[in-house]
């Protein structure tokens, strides 16, 4: 099976733009969770998609949002950009159902730089 | 907020010792997770230990758990250069905590060849 695919991998945005990262996971899971890398901050759950709603989120503001289409796929949206959203944006998908205990698994990340 | 903390923070140890990692953490879990990441890139799953479960063992990783001191190991035995890494321990509250994986700060790995 292919693993978690996240594009694009390296981003380079300015202050005040919007940007747009997508996940696709493996194939048959239906839950995709995001997260977001600091060097600061570590990692930090940003929030969870399943069956196209949106069942968890983390404390982040209002300026990241996300989706989930009928096929899975995920995407994370991130507006008015400021410096500190600089940071390694990971997704990671998990099969939902009996006994399968939130085991997620990982793509390579999403590098964005604000500028 | 980082529920866990790892000890140490960096580990660094000759090819073919052992290393082993600490974890703990807050507040009631469903399962704790271990993982692996390389130079900022993607975390590879290791290994997976249910709150009920004591021990669990996968290849060269023995992880053990202790719900009582909320606490958690990883013991990488017989360690290779190409082990070197971060380290995270990560915990599910399970419940209504739906797809959130709360990560520890991590620990650093060097194995020297």
């Amino acid at each position: 099976k292919a693993g978690v695919t996240q594009t694009p991998r390296y981003l380079i945005k300015t202050r005040g733009q919007q940007v747009t990262l997508s996940c696709s996971p493996i194939s048959g899971h239906r839950s995709v969770s995001w997260y977001q890398q600091t060097p600061g901050q570590g990692l930090q759950f940003l929030f969870e998609y399943f069956s196209e709603t949106q069942r968890n989120k983390g404390n982040f503001p209002g300026r990241f949002s996300g989706r989930q289409f009928s096929n899975s796929r995920s995407e994370m949206n991130v507006s008015t950009l400021e410096l500190g959203d600089s940071a390694l944006y990971l997704c990671a998908s998990s099969l939902v159902g009996v006994l399968t205990y939130n085991e997620q698994f990982f793509g390579p990340g999403t590098r964005l730089t604000v500028l | 907020s980082q529920q866990g903390e790892e000890d140490p923070q960096a580990l660094s140890i000759q090819e073919g010792e052992n290393a082993t990692m600490n974890c703990s953490y807050k507040t009631s879990i469903n399962n704790l997770q271990w993982y692996r990441q390389n130079s900022g890139r993607g975390l590879v799953h290791l290994i997976l230990i249910r709150s009920n479960e004591r021990e669990k063992h996968s290849g060269r990783l023995r992880v053990t758990l202790d719900t009582s001191k909320k606490s958690s190991s990883l013991l990488i035995t017989a360690s290779r250069a190409a082990d070197t890494a971060s380290y995270f321990c990560a915990t599910d509250g399970g419940g209504t905590s739906y797809g959130k994986l709360t990560f520890g700060q991590g620990t650093i790995l060097t194995v020297h060849p």
